[in-house]
């Protein structure tokens, strides 16, 4: 699978946009991009995933370059309970029997 | 609905002891997934179970690991021997089948070996 880079750490005021981004700049074509969250203390909760197309859904929207090379994740209206990492994760379907493998993800904080 | 449940939540225990950890994935879900996220360290993947199908066991750092799946429901990791570096959370998760998008994931186990 392909390996992602985001940044360590990210802050967001409370109320604006928080946008979080990621390189897998060798994603291959059959390659989806997932993205999971884990507030502290508890186990990580499935966010987003979208192929080429931007996907929106109640949580967040997620917009894929034209090249598929980089994504970003966007809380159109972060809240103090939205602080967490943020894990984006590129794979296939079917390759591995879907195990996830996490990098070490972002940190967002929130903050009022 | 419930969700993925664990038991315990906590774990102490000394070195060389054996521990069981257990799983209730969600009712239907045929796939099952652990994980472990040590001090300081990602999330790694250790073992998957899918349906009748062999488990993939790839993940695991160790023959002291090991883990079986009774019925297609609840699943039990155990870690005999036990070290000091075995001290993590133990996360399990479920999804409906392999490639469903999304695995749901319990609260964990936090194990100390001390």
């Amino acid at each position: 699978d392909a390996k992602t880079t985001q940044p360590t750490s990210m802050d967001c005021a409370e109320g604006r946009a928080a946008n979080l981004p990621c390189n897998h700049s060798t994603i291959s074509g059959n390659e989806y991009v997932y993205w999971y969250r884990q507030i502290h203390s508890q186990g990580p909760q499935y966010i987003i995933h979208g192929l080429k197309n931007n996907e929106t859904n109640e949580m967040a929207s997620l917009i894929i370059t034209e090249d598929r090379k980089s994504s970003t994740l966007i809380l159109p209206h972060a809240t103090l309970r939205d602080t967490a990492v943020y894990y984006c994760i590129v794979r296939t379907l079917y390759n591995q029997g879907g195990k996830l493998i996490f990098g070490q993800g972002t940190e967002l904080s929130v903050k009022p | 609905g419930a969700g993925v449940s664990q038991s315990p939540s906590n774990k102490v225990t000394e070195k060389g002891k054996d521990v069981e950890l257990r799983c209730d994935p969600i009712s239907g879900h045929t796939a099952l997934y652990w994980y472990r996220q040590s001090l300081g360290q990602g999330l790694e993947f250790l073992i998957y179970f899918q349906g009748n199908s062999a488990p993939d066991k790839s993940g695991l750092p160790s023959d002291r690991f090991s883990a079986e799946r009774t019925g297609g429901s609840v699943s039990t990791l155990t870690i005999q021997r036990t070290q000091q570096e075995d001290s993590a959370v133990y996360l399990c998760a479920s999804s409906i089948r392999q490639v469903i998008n999304e695995q749901f994931f319990g609260p964990g186990t936090r194990l100390t070996v001390l």
